[in-house]
């Protein structure tokens, strides 16, 4: 069974880092493009980054003005989204989500997990 | 970036009536190589994560109730709910990959009447 479990989240002041991880478990992890979404309290979905197989390519959202760093290892099965100058406006659930077709990029997403709160607030 | 505008942003069915929810891109996201349409539909359901309903604007994921279906090609699409059933009160997204940033519609809520 495909699981993802997220974890890191939490309150930080503005400002603030924060390092979500996300656990993978039933696939295989390296054959797999990820991502991470975001989702603010009682509004739509927003694409925040992607990463390759292998970690050799990523994107982000443009607005995110490389606040965020977006990374992989494969060998823990796990991956990860470093935050930095943390803003309200970053207060979301952040789903990691798993691409829809391995060994190439397909950019749906087919696996989801729970995701992990994090509240940007003095 | 490819805009993706939803329609409308909430309705209201009777039980075992039609559900229509229309999503508009700001270019066609059909690859003219593989005649292919690069937009999926998700259902979202209160405290849960989105699930994949739809790819390729009418390919059903596994799983999914047949009363589910997707149309269009271009720049606009449908996903329509055949019968609706109380399970299916939810927000309904679409979502584009057909170039990057991969972009989201606003939702749609739908709830029974």
């Amino acid at each position: 069974e495909v699981q993802l479990v997220e974890s890191g989240g939490g309150l930080v002041q503005p400002g603030g880092s924060l390092r979500l991880s996300c656990a993978a478990s039933g696939f295989t992890f390296s054959s797999y493009w990820m991502s991470w979404v975001r989702q603010a309290p009682g509004k739509g979905l927003e694409w925040v980054a992607n990463i390759k197989q292998d970690g050799s390519e990523k994107y982000y959202v443009d607005s995110l003005e490389g606040r965020f760093t977006i990374s992989r290892d494969n060998a823990k099965n796990s991956l990860y989204l470093q935050m930095n100058s943390l803003r309200a406006e970053d207060t979301a659930v952040y789903y990691c989500a798993r691409d829809g077709t391995p060994f190439l990029f397909g950019g749906r997403f087919d696996y989801w997990g729970q995701g992990t709160l994090v509240t940007v607030s003095s | 970036d490819i805009v993706m505008t939803q329609s409308p942003d909430s309705l209201a069915v009777s039980l075992g009536e039609r559900a229509t929810i229309n999503c508009k891109s700001s270019q066609s996201v059909l690859y003219s190589s593989s005649n292919k349409n690069y937009l999926a539909w998700y259902q979202q359901k209160p405290g849960q994560p989105p699930k994949l309903l739809i790819y390729w604007a009418s390919t059903r994921e596994s799983g999914v109730p047949a009363r589910f279906s997707g149309s269009g090609s271009g720049t606009d699409f449908t996903l329509t709910i055949s019968s609706l059933q109380a399970e299916d009160v939810a927000v309904y997204y679409c979502q584009q990959y057909f170039s990057s940033p991969l972009t989201f519609g606003g939702g749609t809520k739908v709830e029974i009447k």
